[in-house]
């Protein structure tokens, strides 16, 4: 079965300051992955996704994210946060083929400080 | 008007009323999900149907039920409520066309149950 690991249950960082949240996953396939974020008050919406092709992939508002498969993990990274980016960040996995159930990390709350 | 849509948005109920939870869709997507959300845990399946004669058990699936009265529509029954289902639920659709896995989400029903 698949799961996700999100180590870093609550960041809190000064606004311009740099942003990484560590996404681990386990499954022995070929994987898609995803990052939705949960605004206060809000229902989850995607930020960014990685099917195939460049690692590397940019979602928006900033946000990018890196797949490296030798080490199972899907690292979400911003260069500067801003207030308004206070929220959560959930990390999920599908399996490429089948039934592609999606699995959800715990999630990461992150509280930017004017 | 919104793509996903869930009622109601919020409910009050006393340990061991039946409780239904609905969610309708105009995004003529065939899957839908339906997700416990709680602090802490992230988000967790509880059930998902891939088609209208398809229904199938999430990881959390004890002490619920659901329907997939069409394609668009898909309730979640609690027919004894308890207190550890007081939750956050979200209802989720996604496109089974190509690698498309993106999942819409509703805005949520917050349950609490005393």
């Amino acid at each position: 079965a698949q799961s996700v690991s999100q180590h870093n249950h609550h960041v809190i960082l000064s606004e311009a300051a740099s942003l990484e949240l560590g996404c681990n996953y386990s499954y022995g396939g070929t994987v898609n992955l995803f990052w939705y974020v949960q605004y206060p008050g809000q229902h989850l919406q995607l930020l960014l996704k990685y099917f195939s092709g460049d690692p590397l992939v940019k979602g928006i508002k900033g946000f990018e994210a890196e797949f490296i498969k030798s080490k199972f993990s899907f690292n979400l990274r911003k260069p500067s946060v801003q207030w308004s980016d206070t929220a959560e960040y959930f990390c999920a996995v599908t399996n490429s083929g089948g039934y592609q159930k999606v699995t959800f990390g715990t999630g990461t709350k992150l509280q930017v400080i004017p | 008007d919104a793509d996903v849509t869930q009622t109601p948005r919020n409910r009050i109920t006393k340990t061991g009323k039946r409780i239904m939870l609905e969610c309708s869709q105009t995004k003529g997507h065939d899957r839908m999900y339906w997700y416990r959300q709680d602090p802490g845990l992230g988000l967790r399946l509880i059930y998902y149907s891939f088609d209208v004669k398809d229904i199938n058990k999430g990881e959390i699936s004890d002490g619920y039920s659901v329907s997939r009265q069409a394609q668009a529509k898909f309730s979640l029954s609690l027919e004894s409520a308890i207190p550890n289902q007081t939750a956050l639920y979200f209802c989720a659709t996604s496109d089974n066309r190509g690698t498309n896995e993106k999942l819409f989400f509703g805005s949520g029903t917050q349950l609490s149950v005393l």
